[in-house]
């Protein structure tokens, strides 16, 4: 019952560095989330796929691209790593877009961009 | 101004004692609200929805005033474990898009032996 996989746990990358966050789930969802979170300042989305084959933008999403290569992952790359995106990343699934279910996260990824 | 906004605390609180949260939101079509749990360092988890006319799921009590635009916690008989983060999730999105949940920044409680 692994529910959300992301890797890699911890990352250091040099300003201007490129790197792709993994993101798996295995429940069958179909809607997955990538957010942010920085002290202070709650998590905040970052892109959004509500179903296969679909992505859109959250309210943080410059300097990021997203793929959701199939049902059950969804990737968040960073082009051009600056300073400003050192911060916990969580990937989340829910079984659909609807508000009422709940978003399942994975345990997250720590990134410093130096 | 920030759409959910939190207490920060940190609330310290002696074992068995009960301890209340507030949030407030700002958009007054929010439909729906939900308290999540974020231990540290870990990942967050729904505690529980907030329904109109008030939920409780054992020692944990949800209120909803739309009228005043805030949501409330309550929690009797405080545990040790219940020492986390809580956080405010509110969504406002017309067509009940999830992609416009917005989450507060949290409220931090420790239970005291």
């Amino acid at each position: 019952n692994a529910g959300v996989t992301q890797t890699p746990k911890f990352q250091v990358l040099k300003t201007g560095q490129s790197m792709t966050l993994q993101c798996a789930q295995d429940m069958n969802h179909n809607s997955m989330y990538w957010y942010r979170q920085d002290p202070g300042m709650g998590l905040r989305l970052i892109y959004y796929s509500a179903s296969e084959g679909t992505t859109d933008k959250g309210e943080v999403p410059n300097g990021y691209n997203v793929s959701r290569l199939n049902k059950r992952e969804f990737s968040l790359r960073l082009e051009s790593a600056a300073p400003s995106q050192t911060s916990v990343y969580f990937c989340a699934s829910s079984p659909s877009g609807t508000p009422r279910q709940p978003q399942h996260f994975g345990d997250g990824t720590r990134l410093s961009i130096l | 101004r920030k759409e959910v906004e939190q207490d920060p605390g940190p609330f310290n609180v002696p074992e068995g004692a009960t301890v209340a949260f507030n949030c407030t939101y700002s958009n007054s079509a929010s439909q729906s609200f939900f308290w999540y749990r974020q231990d540290c360092r870990k990942e967050p988890k729904l505690l529980m929805s907030v329904y109109s006319s008030g939920n409780e799921d054992g020692r944990f009590t949800a209120q909803l005033n739309r009228a005043s635009q805030y949501i409330s916690l309550l929690i009797r008989d405080s545990k040790l474990s219940d020492s986390a983060t809580y956080l405010c999730v509110v969504n406002w999105a017309s067509r009940g898009s999830a992609r416009q949940l917005t989450f507060g920044s949290g409220t931090q409680l420790t239970v005291l032996p």
